[in-house]
């Protein structure tokens, strides 16, 4: 496995709440990603990392922000839940240039 | 017109064929591509990479690269059920490298 660990794995809140997801590698990796995947739109880029304090917003940022104050952990924050916000999210981890990215198992996050 | 455009299924295919997984996509500048397998509630599990045109091999895997034609495709020979699986195609873009993915096709390998 690539030594990487979401939390939580589930999640389910109301409307309005804030929700922070945290991603936690072991591997010393420079670029940490966030990915939501739902139904009929394949996996889609929220945010990104690449390297500590330095993020930027993919295709789906709105709603969302990020943290990166460790090498080790990226955190995901949805300010204030929306139902169009449940969804399977992924963190992902890439080493350098060339290398592929490895993924976490998901947190699977409902809002109702 | 999305990026990456995967017929979605789902594709069914006897045991013992080769399912093959086509990929198009909108971009002539992308260089590098990713093939993903995601089972059933589980997270994307990378297959193989390729960069450069022609077909690279591992094991029953074997992908395709046309740059010209802007299509990638993922062969499996020998199907097995237990390929059975969801095959997302990725490519990647930007700065930090970020992948672009498909929606995805559904593969089922019937025994």
């Amino acid at each position: 496995d690539a030594g990487i660990t979401q939390s939580p794995r589930h999640k389910v809140t109301e409307t309005g709440t804030p929700v922070t997801l945290r991603c936690h590698q072991t591997e010393n990796h420079r670029y940490m990603y966030w990915y939501r995947q739902d139904p009929g739109h394949g996996l889609r880029l929220i945010h990104y990392s690449y390297g500590v304090k330095d993020t930027d917003k993919g295709e789906v940022s709105d709603g969302y922000s990020v943290s990166r104050s460790k090498t080790e952990d990226f955190l995901l924050t949805l300010e204030s839940a929306t139902s169009s916000q449940t969804s399977v999210y992924f963190c992902a981890i890439r080493a350098g240039e060339g290398q592929p990215q490895h993924f976490g198992d998901g947190t699977r996050l409902s809002i109702l | 017109q999305k990026e990456v455009e995967q017929n979605s299924g789902p594709l069914s295919v006897p045991e013992g064929a080769i399912a093959s997984l086509n990929c198009t996509y909108s971009d002539r500048g992308s260089q590098s591509f990713f093939w993903y397998r995601q089972y059933s509630g589980k997270s994307p599990e990378l297959i193989m990479f390729i960069y450069s045109n022609g077909d690279k091999e591992d094991g029953r895997f074997t992908a395709q690269l046309n740059k010209a034609s802007q299509y990638v495709s993922l062969l499996i020979r020998d199907s097995q059920p237990s390929d059975s699986a969801t095959y997302l195609c990725a490519l990647v873009s930007g700065s930090a490298r970020q992948l672009t993915f498909g929606s995805g096709t559904q593969l089922t390998v019937l025994p």
